[in-house]
């Protein structure tokens, strides 16, 4: 989706490191969502935020909304290969009169054991 | 409480057939989202239902693609006469009420046209 923008697109990391995902709109978002999927599979709820500056954290995987609510991040600490998958941003926004739900593009992450 | 069901998982079809998609909403849940996955792709918006409306469809192609959310059984995703092109992940969502509750997903149809 062109109203949001994912990077990077894909992440190539090793065993043991953190890293960081970022989703970004031009657009006040109303809710940011991020999900997983795994390979070919269907898509796991992790964290919903909607105040600016909230941050969340499961496990070690820590999500944040900017104060501006037009960009989030998503941290994973110490990654393992169980995160590999495809990381999706989601968000409401305000389109054509009415609220959508629309993601990014995608982060495929490959955790290297 | 089970989660979103979607079936089949998988589908196959030829040019030229039909290919009907089922989505369960979770238990309380009266809006549903439909999302197509093209591969590499993310998601795209297609269509917004609640129970017996149709709320959003600026995502569904104009031509033999419907959907509908009867008051009774499941949100059916209909695609008739099926190309290629339609081959692709489908996702259900479905939510309590707005957005702005969490929005629970089925694990996707993947239909593949042959």
């Amino acid at each position: 989706s062109q109203e949001l923008e994912q990077s990077p697109q894909s992440l190539i990391v090793q065993e043991g490191k953190n890293l960081t995902i970022n989703c970004t709109s031009s657009k006040t978002l109303y809710g940011l969502y991020w999900y997983k999927q795994k390979y070919g599979e269907g898509l796991i709820f992790l964290m919903m935020l909607q105040k600016g500056g909230e941050e969340k954290s499961h496990e070690k995987i820590t999500a944040k909304l900017d104060e501006k609510k037009q960009q989030s991040s998503l941290h994973i600490t110490a990654s393992q290969p169980s995160h590999a998958g495809i990381y999706l941003c989601g968000a409401e926004l305000l389109m054509d009169s009415s609220y959508k739900l629309i993601f990014g593009s995608g982060t495929r992450l490959l955790v290297r054991p | 409480n089970a989660g979103v069901m979607q079936n089949p998982r998988h589908l196959v079809r030829r040019r030229g057939q039909e290919a009907r998609l089922r989505c369960s909403p979770m238990k309380g849940h009266s809006h549903v989202y439909w999302y197509r996955q093209l591969p590499e792709e993310g998601l795209k918006f297609m269509v917004y239902l609640q129970k017996e409306n149709i709320i959003d469809e600026s995502g569904m192609p104009k031509e033999r693609f419907s959907a509908e959310f009867p008051k009774e059984g499941p949100s059916i995703l209909r695609i008739q006469q099926v190309v290629r092109g339609d081959s692709a992940a489908y996702f259900c969502a479905s939510s309590r009420d707005s957005l702005e509750t969490e929005a629970f997903f089925g694990q996707g149809t993947r239909l593949t046209v042959v």
